[in-house]
This record gives C-alpha cells, sequence and structure tokens, in this order.
C-alpha cells in the first residue's frame, strides 16, 4: 500500500524560503510521478506542479515557476519541494500527491502547513 | 490553461437523497483525463473517479461519474451523512493539471 508522509509544520518570515519534504512507502519514485497542490485556508486545490514522465522533466504552473523547484532523491523515495520569496499569501497546507505514470492523483500526503508572517 | 467550473458552489440535501454536481470545462479534456476528489475537514482529498467515469478502488457504487469533452458530472446516490464534504473536479490531460474551484455537499 502506497504511502506518503510529509515533513512538519514550518513557519517562515516573508522573503525567506521553505522545503517540505513527502516520504514515498510501498512503492518507488521510478514508478510514481509526485506532483504538488497547495490549499490556502478556506479555499480550493492549486495545483503548482509536478513530474511528467512523458517528457522525463518537472513542469511548474506558470505563476510559480521562478520560485519554486522540485526534486527527488530516488535513493531514499523522498520528494522535495522548495517555495523561495514567500509572502503572506503563500500560507497554505503544502500537499504531495503522487501518480502512476500520467495519471490521475492516487494518493495523497497528510499535508504540511507552512506560515508565512513577519 | 482549461479553467474548470463548479456548479452549484453549494448544495443542501437530505439522506437518501441524490446529488448531482457540474463541472465545466473550457475546451475539451483530452482522453477524458478527469477525475473527482472528496475533501472532509482537515483531510487530503481522496480520488473518487478518474477517466470520468472510472471509479476508484474503495469507492463505493453509490458514486459515479459521466460525461466527455467538456461536460462532466459526479453523481452521489442514495446520501449519507458521511457524504458531507467539498468535491473537486481535476483535469490531468494538459498542464497546467487544474482543478475546479468546488462544490460544498451539506447533508441536512
Amino acid at each position: 500500500q502506497v504511502q506518503l508522509v510529509q515533513s512538519g509544520a514550518e513557519v517562515r518570515r516573508p522573503g525567506a524560503s521553505v522545503k517540505v519534504s513527502c516520504k514515498v512507502s510501498g512503492n518507488t519514485l521510478t514508478v510514481l510521478s509526485i506532483h504538488w497542490v497547495r490549499q490556502a485556508p478556506g479555499k480550493g486545490l492549486e495545483w503548482m506542479g509536478g513530474f511528467d514522465p512523458e517528457d522525463a522533466e518537472t513542469i511548474y504552473a506558470q505563476r510559480f515557476q521562478d520560485r519554486v523547484t522540485m526534486t527527488e532523491d530516488t535513493s531514499t523515495d523522498t520528494a522535495y519541494m522548495e517555495l523561495s520569496s514567500l509572502i503572506s499569501e503563500d500560507t497554505a497546507v503544502y500537499y504531495c500527491a503522487a501518480a502512476i505514470g500520467s495519471s490521475r492523483f492516487d494518493y495523497w500526503g497528510q499535508g504540511t502547513l507552512v506560515s508565512v508572517s513577519s | 490553461e482549461i479553467v474548470l467550473t463548479q456548479s452549484p458552489g453549494t448544495l443542501s440535501l437530505s439522506p437518501g437523497e441524490r446529488a448531482t454536481l457540474s463541472c465545466r470545462a473550457s475546451q475539451s479534456v483530452g482522453s477524458n483525463y478527469l477525475a473527482w476528489y472528496q475533501q472532509k475537514p482537515g483531510q487530503a482529498p481522496r480520488l473518487l473517479i478518474y477517466y470520468a467515469s472510472s471509479r476508484a478502488t474503495g469507492i463505493p457504487d453509490r458514486f459515479s461519474g459521466s460525461g466527455s469533452g467538456t461536460d462532466f458530472t459526479l453523481t452521489i446516490t442514495r446520501l449519507e451523512p458521511e457524504d458531507s464534504a467539498v468535491y473537486y473536479c481535476q483535469q490531468y490531460g494538459n498542464s497546467p493539471y487544474t482543478f475546479g474551484q468546488g462544490t460544498k455537499l451539506e447533508i441536512k
């Protein structure tokens, strides 16, 4: 059974960066494609980016393109999402989600709350 | 970018009734790469339906999806109190993989 376990809540000042991890078990990153989705308080789901296995590259939503980096460590089956130049509007729960190939998001992490405040 | 518009915003129904949720796309969703997710307060989303009409593992047959092209529907029959949640559609055929804004289903 696939499980995604994310790192704990983070608090950052505006302008700082944050790096969230997502540990995969029950399968490997060579099979799963990891995506990142965020949800601001009381708001809907917003896709940030993820791995496209058809083109073998990570794709990002345009609005995050300049300040997000998504990486993977296949030796530990852990994915990372780093968001820089944080502003208060980045306060949200950040989820990792796993797809098998280019597909729907079958599995989700528990979410990581990132709070940005001065 | 494919924009997904869900309606209604909120739906209030009674146990045993039938819910019909709509998701309309601004352009055709390729290969019917349309999914539905359920999210309860404080929880991560859960996949219900993929390829517009295929039920995910463990999802009761009270949940069904239909549609193609630009118009999709999630139907929930014999509503139970535990079905209270926000439901999102998502297209995963074209980057960016957009979500609808959600429909809140209240079971009163």
